[in-house]
């Protein structure tokens, strides 16, 4: 059964820096290519940034560029998200998920809550 | 950036209704469109790939299409276990782009 867990949210202050993790199961992790979606309360869903399954290629959506930075360890099946110089509009729960080989969306994880205030 | 038109907003049906959701996309996206369902403090599930592909495990009164560049989410029979919101998103260019959502209620 394929797994995505994503820890590592909380309360961070602006500016400052925050963690995620995303720990995979379930399937060949070094084979897929994996994203970052997030939600803000209330509001719609937003492609974050995507890694390519070897980490050799990312993308990332404008407001995030330079601030965010998607990672990856094959070795221990996660996905990361660094994010710094953190701002209230990133107050959102991200979710992580995973992309098939048509680069379609399939699994997504259970979402965690980051909430950027001070 | 390729911006995804989606309507309604939001409507009402009843059970048994034929419910139709459609999102435009700006420019040529192909068939890189899918639909996902979120329900209240749940992950998005999908729904629809590929324009017309069904997902795993979901039930067949659910269906994808394309008219050009316009693509539809219909459900030919609705029942309760469907209220919920539905986005589409292309994945043909990055940046990803969602539509802005569905409401589904039931009447």
């Amino acid at each position: 059964e394929v797994q995505l867990v994503e820890s590592g949210g909380g309360l961070v202050q602006p500016g400052r820096s925050m963690k995620l993790s995303c720990a995979a199961s379930g399937f060949t992790f070094n084979n897929y290519d994996m994203a970052w979606v997030c939600q803000a309360p209330k509001k719609g869903l937003e492609w974050v940034a995507t890694i390519s399954y070897d980490g050799s290629s990312t993308y990332y959506r404008d407001s995030v560029k330079g601030r965010f930075t998607i990672s990856r360890d094959n070795a221990k099946s996660t996905l990361y998200l660094q994010m710094d110089s953190l701002r209230s509009e990133d107050t959102a729960t991200y979710y992580c998920a995973r992309l098939d080989w048509e680069l379609y969306f399939d699994y997504w994880g259970q979402g965690v809550m980051v909430t950027v205030s001070s | 950036d390729i911006q995804m038109t989606q309507s309604p907003s939001s409507m009402s049906a009843s059970l048994g209704d034929r419910v139709t959701i459609t999102c435009r996309a700006s420019q040529d996206i192909g068939n890189y469109l899918s639909w996902f369902q979120q329900k209240p403090g749940k992950s998005p599930r999908r729904m629809i790939y590929g324009a017309t592909n069904l997902a795993a495990g979901v039930p067949s009164r659910f269906s994808g299409s394309r008219s050009g560049s316009d693509y539809s989410l219909t459900i030919s029979s609705l029942e309760s276990e469907d209220m919920a919101i539905y986005y589409c998103l292309q994945s043909i260019q990055y940046p990803f782009t969602f539509g802005s959502g569905t409401k589904l209620e039931i009447k």
